[in-house]
């Protein structure tokens, strides 16, 4: 399977524990994005990669958030301290580094803080 | 600030009959335009998408419309499957990031 994997698929956690997530993008594309999803909205922007670099942080990425991507290839998101408002689906896509060209999104990561 | 707009939630069509999603944006920089398609538990999937100088791109069953001067965009589905079934979220972007609608669920009635 060559699309854009994550892991876990799903994770429940107690509110104040820390969760990380990983993304393992196309292996070609040296654009990787993470976004959030909550019930009933669109998914929204939290931050991107080109290569190994982090260009952009969304205001919605509080400081207990913090996401890597060291040697450009894989990623991780990393939440800290957990709140229930963190429940949510977290996304991760890539893409080629050319402009106007299609996201490719994983299955992404179900959140469940209790 | 939601840039993306679907104002309608939901769509309920009979197989074989056309249906038709909406979107409107308000920032005038957008320049390209995608739809995705979400089935539960899984992640978006690309559709379509049309660049800002087109008003029209079409893929199989798929077409979509743009409207620069009232910054409107639609889907077409025609015929509509019941393998349809499933929520429909419009994106647009001027760099790198997406912007979503809220998505619609379409519905697809044998």
């Amino acid at each position: 399977d060559t699309g854009v994997s994550q892991n876990p698929r799903h994770k429940i956690t107690k509110r104040g524990q820390n969760v990380t997530f990983r993304c393992d993008p196309i292996s070609e594309h040296n654009r990787l994005y993470w976004y959030r999803q909550t019930l009933g909205q669109g998914p929204e922007f939290l931050t991107y990669f080109q290569n190994e670099a982090q260009l952009e942080k969304s205001r919605l990425l509080s400081d207990r958030f913090s996401a890597e991507r060291p040697k450009g290839s894989f990623s991780t998101l990393e939440i800290q301290r957990t709140e229930q408002g963190d429940s949510a689906m977290y996304l991760c896509a890539s893409s080629p580094g050319t402009q106007n060209t299609e996201a490719f999104f994983g299955q992404g990561t179900r959140l469940t803080v209790v | 600030d939601q840039q993306v707009k679907q104002n309608s939630p939901s769509l309920s069509v009979q197989e074989g009959r056309i249906s038709i999603l909406n979107c409107d944006y308000t920032n005038s920089m957008f320049d390209y335009f995608l739809w995705y398609k979400k089935y539960p538990a899984e992640g978006p999937t690309f559709l379509i998408s049309i660049s800002s100088i087109k008003d029209k791109n079409e893929d199989g069953r798929f077409t979509v419309f743009l409207n620069k001067s009232a910054k409107h965009l639609s889907l077409h589905i025609v015929p509509s499957q019941p393998g349809d079934s499933a929520v429909y979220f419009c994106a647009a972007t001027s760099d790198y990031k997406l912007s979503f609608g809220a998505g619609t669920t379409v519905t697809v009635r044998a």
